[in-house]
Order: C-alpha cells, then structure tokens, then sequence
C-alpha cells in the first residue's frame, strides 16, 4: 500500500514569515493529493489539493507543488498569521489507487506573533 | 449548515460492547468513509464506500463493520470494543474519489 512521509513534525516561524511542509509517497499511482489544516478538537478542512496532471497550483497565500518523477509534494504558506496555527497532513491517494487514501503524519505549525 | 453529521459526538461503552456510530451527508455524494484518528496521530481509513461498493482497507480489524443503508447514511459498527479501539472516528464524502473529501465534527469514542 501508499507509503506517505511528512516533514517537519513542527514547525515555528515568526508571523509574516513563510512555512514550508514536505511529503513523500510512494505509490505511484497515486494522483489526487489534498492537504488538510486541523484545529485542535476540530474537524479536518481541505486547503488546497492538486491532482497529478498539474504541477504546481495557488490559492492567495497558500501554494502546493507536485513533483510526480520524485514523488514529492510541498505546501507553501507565505506571509503566515497566528491564525495558521494548526496541524497540517498531506495525503496520497484517488481513483488510480483504488480509491485509497493515506495521510502523512501531520505538521504541527506554531506562527509567532 | 453542517452537511457531513456524525452521531453521537460522544460514545462511552464498555470493554466488549457493540457500539454502533452513525454518519449523514446532506451532500448527495457518491464516496462515504471511515477514518480513526487516535491522540496526536493522522487520520487512517478504515473503508470506504463508492455508492454501494464496500472498500475494506486490508489492515482493518476484522471487529470493524460498516453498512450504507442509502446515499445519505453511513454506519461504523465495533461488535467487541477493546481498550485499543478508544480514538476519534471521523466520516467523509467526497463527489469523486479525486474530489475533495468533507469530513464531519467526529465521534470521540471511549472504552471503560
């Protein structure tokens, strides 16, 4: 089955900065890829998500790159506010797959004020 | 408006007692899943529906069962709760398995 990595388990940047999460997957067949951002005690929420036909994909503040040969995908958060604070997961999976779906092991963000 | 509702928020039961967890969708989706989220862990599927094909992953514990009555509900049956299976159990959908998957608020699930 799909192997997912994810780098760092935290994270700390000064508001304003930006924040950089990575994830690594093994299964190749893998193309839908979401990242999720999760408050303590709350639900997951999608961020963004971007499918294996594109390699790079923007929404305002937040961005996501898929490198399909290496088998990587990054989440970039630029100009971060303490209301980013969370815990991010990476997941791996869709149709091609077998509708299977494996989250990374979550990134806990702290943005300082 | 919540459109993904799992019932109840809360479950306590006993060590050994089925516990049956529910979910709605409001989404008229076609993809229903179940994840168990233990403390500081990621979500993990435990099966997923596609209309009415039951997708078991291969590591889910043979005390896991679910059933999808119609489109709208979804339900996670544990037949003997151990203390190991004390966790938050969240459901989603999604239109499309390459769709984006709205989760619920979870049941947190204890185990006396």
């Amino acid at each position: 089955g799909e192997n997912v990595e994810q780098h760092p388990s935290t994270l700390s940047v000064q508001e304003g900065d930006s924040a950089v999460i990575k994830c690594t997957y093994s299964d190749s067949a893998s193309n839908y890829f979401p990242w999720y951002k999760q408050e303590l005690g709350k639900r997951p929420q999608l961020i963004i998500d971007i499918r294996s036909n594109v390699g790079e994909k923007k929404d305002q503040r937040i961005a996501v790159t898929l490198n399909k040969t290496a088998k990587h995908f990054s989440l970039h958060i630029t100009e971060t506010q303490p209301e980013d604070s969370a815990v991010y997961f990476c997941a791996a999976g869709g149709s091609n797959t077998g509708n299977q779906f494996y989250f990374g092991t979550g990134t806990s963000l702290t943005v300082i004020p | 408006d919540a459109m993904v509702i799992q019932n109840p928020r809360y479950q306590v039961t006993q060590f050994g007692k089925p516990v049956t967890l529910s979910c709605s969708q409001t989404l008229n989706h076609n993809v229903m899943y179940w994840y168990q989220q233990k403390s500081s862990q990621a979500p993990k599927l435990l099966f997923h529906y596609y209309d009415k094909d039951f997708n078991n992953e291969a590591d889910t514990p043979d005390n896991f069962q679910s059933r999808r009555p119609n489109t709208s509900f979804c339900f996670l049956d544990i037949r003997s709760p151990g203390l190991g299976d004390a966790a938050m159990y969240l459901c989603a959908t999604s239109s499309d398995p390459n769709q984006p998957q709205h989760f619920g608020d979870g049941t947190r699930l204890s185990i006396l």
